[in-house]
């Protein structure tokens, strides 16, 4: 079984640039998560979607963060403009109704 | 405020030794805990759990341990191999199972030696 599937794995910008991540989870999991991880953190909840609801955005940034997953799989998340402290690895993860969440290897962002 | 501490950042332990790895919760809400293992370039994936009812959970070589009074729980493994040395992270939730809201640790840096 494909794990939870996020591209592009490294993304080196400048800051005030727009970037964006895409994350393919596991089929049938109908609940999709965003976590962020800084250095020598855990994992921090930024979104979650069940379907194609955010039903949790309590922890995303809004005025520089969005979010979408159209048609409940696919899901992209957006940084525009981005700063010098968003750089970090954004983790995707994906599970069935609320049970264990599988990770997908993340995002590494570097802003310069 | 951090609800789940992960105080050592760093273990080195021999092949064939016990590695014992160490967290504590603040939050009394918290029901169900959980370990993850990462290795560099992956994301976490998951290595057992432990609600709230029991005070022991056994699988393999793990076994992870709660103590409630004390807000403390432990991952032990025996016998440590050179394949453990990655990163491992306690979460805790405070809706047992079925919950979706994960809060993490910093982790912990588990170095096995040959």
């Amino acid at each position: 079984e494909a794990g939870v599937v996020q591209s592009p794995r490294y993304k080196i910008i400048e800051k005030k640039q727009p970037v964006a991540f895409w994350c393919n989870p596991i089929s049938g999991h109908n609940t999709l998560y965003w976590y962020l991880q800084n250095l020598g953190q855990g994992p921090e909840l930024l979104i979650r979607y069940e379907n194609e609801e955010a039903v949790d955005d309590s922890q995303l940034p809004k005025d520089r963060f969005s979010a979408e997953r159209l048609k409940g799989v696919d899901s992209t998340l957006k940084i525009q403009p981005a700063e010098l402290g968003d750089s970090a690895v954004y983790l995707c993860a994906s599970s069935f109704l609320w049970g264990r969440q599988f990770f997908g290897p993340g995002t590494r962002l570097t802003v310069l | 405020d951090q609800q789940v501490k992960q105080n050592s950042p760093s273990l080195s332990v021999q092949e064939g030794r016990i590695s014992i790895l160490n967290c504590d919760y603040t939050n009394s809400m918290f029901d169900y805990f959980l370990w993850y293992k990462k290795y560099p370039a992956e994301g976490p994936t998951f290595l057992i759990s432990i609600s709230s009812i029991k005070d022991k959970n056994e699988d393999g070589r793990f076994t992870v341990f709660l103590n409630k009074s004390a807000k403390h729980l432990s991952l032990h493994i025996v016998p440590s191999q050179p394949g453990d040395s990655a990163v491992y992270f306690c979460a805790a939730s405070a809706e047992g199972a079925g919950s979706y809201q994960l809060t993490f640790g910093k982790g912990t840096k588990l170095s096995v030696i040959p």
